[in-house]
C-alpha cells in the first residue's frame, strides 16, 4: 500500500529554470512532511520539511507547499543548478513518532 | 559533528545465512530507523528504535530484527536470508519527532 507516490520517475530541466517535483499522498493523518536528496553510492541527504500547521517553507533556493485538502505537496528548486541532479525523496509522517512512509523518488537531471 | 556510520558498506551472503548490521546514530540522538532500498521501491520502513526500546515497525517478516544499545547504536540483523533481502539498507538518527532525520551512507547486501 503505496501511501506516499512520487508520479514522475524523471524530470529534465535546464539550468537556471524552475524545477518542480510532486508527491501526493492518501493518509490524512499525516502531519510531518520531508524532501530528502540522494546521490548515488550516498544515503539520503535532508533538503527541507514542512509540519501541517503551514503551507509553504523557504531556505535559500529551495520551498516546499503544503495542500492539505488535496493531499498534495511540491518542492520548488530556484534557479536549478546542474549539482542539483539528483534522485528527491518525499517523506511523511504522522501519528507514529518517526515512521516515515517514503515515496519512489524522482530522479532530476538538470542541463547545462 | 560526525554523521551517522554504517558498516560494514558492502556485504555478500549466502540464502540461508543470517547477517548482523551496524549503524552508530550522531551523537546526542537518541531514534535511529531502519529502511530498505531495492530498485523502483523507494525506501521502505523496517523499524525505529527510541531509548533501547522499539517504537516503530514496518510490515516486515520477523526474520528482520533489532536492537539499540544504551549508546544508541543499534544492530539490524535478518536471519534465514533469501534472495529477495538484497538491498541498500539505510540506517537514519534523528534526535526525536519532528525532527529531520539523517542518513547513513547504507550497507549494500547482496545474497547469491
Amino acid at each position: 500500500d503505496q501511501q506516499v507516490k512520487q508520479n514522475s520517475p524523471s524530470l529534465s530541466v535546464q539550468e537556471g529554470r524552475i524545477s518542480i517535483l510532486n508527491c501526493d499522498y492518501t493518509n490524512s493523518m499525516f502531519d510531518y512532511f520531508l524532501w530528502y536528496k540522494k546521490y548515488p553510492a550516498e544515503g539520503p541527504t535532508f533538503l527541507i520539511s514542512i509540519s501541517s500547521i503551514k503551507d509553504k517553507n523557504e531556505d535559500g533556493r529551495f520551498t516546499v507547499f503544503l495542500n492539505k485538502s488535496a493531499k498534495h505537496l511540491s518542492l520548488h528548486i530556484v534557479p536549478s543548478q546542474p549539482g542539483d541532479s539528483a534522485v528527491y525523496f518525499c517523506a511523511a509522517s504522522g501519528g507514529n513518532f518517526n515512521k516515515f512512509y517514503f515515496g519512489s523518488g524522482t530522479k532530476l537531471n538538470v542541463k547545462p | 559533528k560526525a554523521g551517522v556510520t554504517q558498516t560494514p558498506r558492502y556485504l555478500i551472503k549466502t540464502r540461508g545465512q543470517q547477517v548482523t548490521l551496524s549503524c552508530s546514530p550522531i551523537s546526542g540522538h537518541r531514534s535511529v530507523s531502519w529502511y530498505q532500498q531495492t530498485p523502483g521501491q523507494g525506501l521502505q520502513f523496517l523499524f525505529e528504535y527510541f531509548s533501547e526500546t522499539q517504537r516503530n515497525k514496518g510490515n516486515f517478516p520477523g526474520r528482520f530484527s533489532g536492537r539499540q544499545f544504551s549508546n544508541s547504536r543499534s544492530e539490524m540483523n535478518v536471519s534465514t536470508l533469501e534472495l529477495g533481502d538484497s538491498a541498500l539498507y539505510l540506517c537514519a538518527s534523528s534526535s526525536d519527532r519532528f525532527s529531520e532525520q539523517y542518513f547513513g551512507p547504507g550497507t549494500r547486501l547482496t545474497v547469491t
